[in-house]
């Protein structure tokens, strides 16, 4: 059965880096787009990007140019969102979703949290 | 970008009620998707492609619009279906409503 599993919470210093993983599984990896969903109490869903799994191409919502940097590794079938010079407003959850039209399977997601 | 519009923001149905969802596009797209999320879940997929229902959703949902208008409707409400509903267009940049939370009366 398909799968995204995304690693664990985060909790990360105004200014750091953070990078979040998402490992797919059950179907081939590269044969689907892998998008990247940010979603805070007040601001709902936001779409940030999402990567083509197989050329590496990415597509990014201007909004979050600069902040978020998507890549994959084949070999382990593993999408990847770094997201740098945090600030309270990236405090999230970040999810993961696999595009097939539709967002048709997502990650569990992953809280990150940016305090000092 | 185009902004999507969800009303209600929220609202109460009773069993067996019938629920109308709308999602309004301030520029035309050609589908809408909408998503279903519980508290502490990520969302699942409903409908997509306007109408067409995700595996495992009750033929009870059901999908319509075009242009600039869609909407989701529920016939005869079930306690499973509280829940909030998102709606989601892929015109670049992707953009979500806002979410309405449907609770159960």
């Amino acid at each position: 059965q398909v799968q995204l599993q995304q690693s664990g919470a985060e909790l990360a210093k105004p200014g750091s880096s953070v990078k979040i993983s998402c490992k797919a599984s059950g179907y081939t990896f590269t044969s689907y787009y892998i998008s990247w969903i940010k979603q805070t109490t007040g601001q709902g869903l936001e779409y940030i990007g999402y990567i083509n799994t197989g050329s590496g191409g990415t597509n990014y919502n201007e909004k979050f140019k600069g902040k978020a940097t998507l890549t994959v590794d084949k070999s382990s079938s593993t999408a990847f969102m770094q997201l740098s010079s945090l600030t309270p407003d990236d405090s999230a959850v970040y999810y993961c979703a696999r595009i097939r039209g539709t967002l048709d399977y997502w990650g569990q997601g992953v809280m990150v949290t940016v305090s000092s | 970008e185009i902004v999507l519009t969800q009303s209600p923001t929220t609202m109460t149905a009773s069993p067996g009620e019938k629920v109308t969802i709308t999602c309004r596009a301030s520029s035309s797209v050609s589908y809408m998707h909408w998503y279903q999320q519980k508290p502490g879940a990520s969302p699942k997929p409903w409908i997509y492609e306007t109408s067409k229902l995700a595996s495992g959703v009750p033929d009870r949902f059901s999908g319509s619009g075009s242009g600039t208008s869609y909407s989701l409707t529920i016939n005869n409400m079930e306690a499973e279906d509280a829940a909030t509903y998102y709606c989601q267009q892929w015109n670049y940049p992707s953009t979500f409503g806002a979410g309405t939370k449907l609770e159960l009366k």
